[in-house]
């Protein structure tokens, strides 16, 4: 996987919850990027950064937020988890040279 | 327009067969097509990828052709083996902000291989 690790792996979580998932890399690559994996939907875009405190938003930013306060971990959160984002988040480094993107592992997370 | 559309949903080759799994696209701005392929529980994993100025690039069993003025391309796995097995997932890479590439994926092909 490239260098990347997630965590947690798996979170069960209630509803109005606020959930963070850990992205960390040691490519020292200067674009991150979050995605969610739906069935029937691909995967979209959440979140991405492209520096150290600097991120933007992808097609399904909205509940999430992100921050980058290192060049090797990229945080997701959920300010108050819904059950429609019961998903599979996935993390993704590049180096930025081209349109080549490396995924993590993923988190499943379940939203009751 | 960002979608790239994939077909089919599904696919069952016989062990030995082609396997083969198109993609289309409408914006003439992206410029580099990977595929990825999933296994269950697994990251998707960069298989390979072509850029328009080629119509073809094959490594080992996986071959893309690309086809710029169609505005579509695929992917060809020969001699499918049962470890082929996994869903595959075609994306489209459009520069976006500060250097970064933004890729649009599509929906996937879930690949079967029976013996």
């Amino acid at each position: 996987d490239a260098g990347i690790t997630q965590s947690p792996r798996h979170k069960v979580t209630e509803t109005g919850t606020p959930v963070t998932l850990r992205c960390h890399q040691t490519e020292n690559h200067r674009y991150m990027y979050w995605y969610r994996q739906d069935p029937g939907h691909g995967l979209r875009l959440i979140h991405y950064s492209y520096g150290v405190k600097d991120t933007d938003k992808g097609e399904v930013s909205d509940g999430y937020s992100v921050s980058r306060s290192k060049t090797e971990d990229f945080l997701l959160t959920l300010e108050s988890a819904t059950s429609s984002q019961t998903s599979v988040y996935f993390c993704a480094i590049s180096p930025g040279a081209s349109g080549t993107q490396y995924f993590g592992p993923g988190t499943r997370l379940l939203v009751l | 327009q960002q979608q790239v559309k994939q077909s089919p949903q599904s696919l069952i080759v016989q062990k030995g067969g082609i396997s083969i799994i198109n993609c289309a696209y409408e914006n003439t701005a992206f410029d580099y097509f990977p595929w990825y392929q999933q296994f269950p529980g697994k990251g998707p994993a960069l298989l390979i990828a072509i850029r328009p100025d080629v119509s073809e690039k094959k490594e080992g069993r996986f071959t893309i052709s690309f086809n710029k003025s169609a505005k579509q391309f695929s992917l060809h796995i020969m001699d499918s083996q049962p470890g082929d097995s996994a869903t595959y997932f075609c994306a489209a890479s459009i520069r976006s902000g500060a250097g970064s590439y933004q890729l649009t994926f599509g929906k996937g092909t879930k690949l079967s291989v029976i013996p």
